[in-house]
């Protein structure tokens, strides 16, 4: 058990739809990173947060937004969904800020019908 | 060309096969971490290393900074070891970047 823990499991949803994932950290981990994987690109990196505050930004789209609570859980905002937003959202977390996840959790499954 | 190669992509053993993964950088790294992916997919956490080896029950991750290799072996290989085997580099402050991963199936 990683610690790391994701809600929803799996998330259904239609084109044009807003989502909102959740993850809670390891406990004792300040950062938070989130990923996207989906079937033709491989694991990317979308936001990284620490403590509260972004440190780092991948290939997150304008649509998408995330944010760090005072609890340090974090929630990943999907909006105006499209087909190609299936995917698998991971997110992961470790104590330092330097951008090296250790603990990933189990995942969220996005499918846009 | 990706900054992070993995070979095989595909790997199909029989169960007490010796299996070897191949990881390709060429990048500066601090540090290379070995992922397992089920296919359930939960990422599991497997080796985080900067030099040398690490070995943990049937699993042994070496790596070799000046070639810019890492190998990820399995001893005595199971049908539970099946699952994808994502390699990932960190390559200075926030800059962690993952590798095309490979697909091993292990056959009873």
């Amino acid at each position: 058990d990683s610690g790391v823990t994701q809600t929803p499991k799996h998330l259904i949803t239609a084109t044009g739809q807003r989502v909102t994932l959740r993850c809670s950290p390891r406990s004792g981990d300040l950062s938070v990173y989130w990923y996207q994987q989906s079937l033709d690109q491989g694991l990317q990196f979308l936001i990284q947060y620490y403590n509260g505050e972004e440190r780092a930004k991948g290939n997150i789209l304008e649509r998408f937004s995330a944010q760090q609570f005072p609890d340090l859980h974090s929630e990943l905002n999907l909006s105006s969904l499209e087909l190609g937003d299936s995917a698998l959202y991971f997110c992961a977390s470790s104590g330092g800020q330097g951008g090296q996840p250790q603990h990933f959790g189990d995942g969220t499954r996005l499918s846009i019908l | 060309k990706n900054e992070v190669e993995q070979s095989p992509q595909n790997l199909t053993a029989q169960e007490g096969e010796f299996i070897t993964i191949n990881c390709s950088y060429s990048v500066g790294i601090s540090a290379l971490h070995w992922l397992q992916q089920h296919p359930g997919g939960g990422i599991v956490s497997l080796f985080m290393l900067s030099s040398g080896k690490k070995k943990h029950g049937r699993l042994i991750a070496t790596i070799n900074i000046q070639e810019k290799h890492s190998s990820l072996h399995i001893t005595a290989s199971h049908p539970r070891d099946s699952a994808v085997y994502i390699c990932a580099v960190y390559s200075g402050t926030y800059k962690y970047i993952f590798g095309t991963g490979t697909r091993l199936k292990v056959l009873a």
